[in-house]
């Protein structure tokens, strides 16, 4: 069973700092890995994708990739109220289609 | 809008009934995805299309789902005779490359009584 493990949290970070996440996956064929964000009762909204290891850039964000670890994180930066999601990591599975979710780590940034 | 559209929003039904749900992908993607999501949970996979081809299906979908994508485009998922474990948001996604993001839609949140 291929797994995407992440800390369920909830994060607790003060604006405008830097908030840290983390995830970890099983499935060592994977070459595609992406970040989603999700608030209450809405459906997932891609944030990222990386494919080579090292660091992506896009704005307040930041993925991070190291594969011969077999591990993902996101910073965000200058933190804000409205960055208080779930964030989601996903991996694509090396032998199919899908894409496997980790079950999300909840952030909450307080003022 | 050109994103991922799904019908209806909300559904609420009995446990027995039939449900179906529809999904309209981005246009130009090629590739079609239902996932399941329950609380607390990420989503988890439930089939693939690409194109009117059905490709992959996960082990969660019972003898009691169905999804089609007759012409390549929209594609429908229904559910026969509802059980309470049914409840759950079913969301579509929709991609155009094996390794590219896949874009979701609203979902539609289905409520069994």
């Amino acid at each position: 069973q291929k797994e995407v493990e992440q800390n369920s949290g909830p994060l607790s970070v003060p604006e405008g700092a830097i908030a840290s996440l983390n995830c970890t996956y099983s499935d060592r064929g994977s070459q595609s890995f992406f970040w989603y964000r999700q608030y209450s009762g809405k459906s997932p909204e891609l944030i990222m994708s990386i494919y080579s290891n090292g660091d992506k850039e896009d704005g307040r964000f930041t993925a991070q990739l190291n594969k011969a670890s077999q591990y993902v994180s996101l910073l965000i930066r200058d933190s804000q109220p409205s960055d208080s999601a779930t964030y989601l990591c996903a991996v694509k599975d090396s032998s199919a289609s899908k894409i496997i979710f980790g079950s999300g780590t909840r952030l909450s940034i307080r003022p | 809008d050109t994103g991922v559209s799904q019908n209806p929003r909300h559904k609420i039904t009995k446990r027995g009934q039939n449900v179906t749900f529809r999904c309209d992908p981005i246009s130009e993607h090629n590739r079609l995805y239902w996932y399941r999501q329950t609380l607390g949970q990420g989503p988890e996979f439930l089939t693939y299309f690409q194109n009117e081809a059905q490709l992959e299906k996960s082990r969660l979908l019972s003898d009691r789902f169905s999804a089609e994508r007759p012409k390549g485009s929209f594609s429908t998922l229904e559910i026969q005779r509802t059980e309470q474990g049914d409840s759950a948001m079913y969301l579509c996604a929709s991609g155009s490359g094996i390794n590219q993001p896949q874009h979701f839609g609203d979902g539609t949140r289905l409520s069994i009584l």
